[in-house]
């Protein structure tokens, strides 16, 4: 059973910091995806990886197979972006979902 | 009255996957319909039943797309096998008397298909 890990939960960064938000899975996985939640609720598809680094935009995803690990990185960051982070990796058992991270950026 | 309730009010799931969409009408209410609304589209109309029986099912997308009312109660609509592109919000609504008349929509379901 695949067990899916993100971290940190919860971050609180100031605008123009970097931020990265991890994720980790348990087995073998043929894609991930990282997915953004506004406070509104509407749930919006950032980036499917199943290999290297995408980008777009301020974004950068990347994922490392080997380590079961996955990354996703904000440039100069923006009161915008606070949202909550999800990632989900798709296995044999389906696609499992992390508990998200809650990312708030303050002016 | 509660209004027009719809479960789930979010659902991400994955290609291939069956997606369950639900509503429980006004109490009351003979009309149901399900639209579906896109940005690229806006809102479409996909089926209405008056009295728990299809009436028009034009704007169903294809034979992925079904949609049953067993009592005035209760209604589903079932996508099987999902694709990204039914990604979308799903409105169900009903009303006393058809398309004519005011219809009182619910809060909809926000489908996400990775």
């Amino acid at each position: 059973k695949n067990e899916v890990e993100q971290s940190p939960q919860n971050l609180t960064a100031q605008e123009g910091e970097f931020i990265t938000i991890n994720c980790s899975y348990s087995v073998g996985i043929s894609a991930l995806h990282w997915l953004q939640q506004h406070p509104g609720g509407g749930i919006v598809s950032l980036f499917m990886l199943s290999s290297g680094k995408k980008k777009h935009g301020r974004l950068i995803a990347t994922i490392n197979i080997q380590e079961k690990h996955s990354s996703l990185h904000i440039t100069a960051s923006h009161p915008r972006d606070s949202a909550v982070y999800i990632c989900a990796a798709r296995s044999a058992d389906g696609l499992t979902f992390g508990k998200g991270t809650h990312l708030i950026i303050q002016p | 009255d509660a209004g027009v309730i719809q479960s789930p009010r979010h659902e991400v799931t994955e290609m291939g996957q069956e997606v369950t969409l639900r509503c429980k009408p006004i109490s009351g209410h003979n009309s149901l319909f399900w639209y579906r609304q896109t940005m690229m589209r806006g809102l479409e109309l996909l089926i209405y039943f008056n009295n728990n029986v299809p009436i028009d099912d034009s704007g169903m997308p294809e034979d992925r797309f079904s949609a049953k009312m067993p009592n005035a109660s209760f209604s589903t609509l079932k996508i099987q096998p999902s694709e990204p592109r039914d990604s979308a919000v799903y409105f169900c609504a009903s009303n006393n008397g058809g398309r004519q008349e005011t219809q009182y929509f619910g809060p909809g379901t926000r489908l996400l298909v990775l």
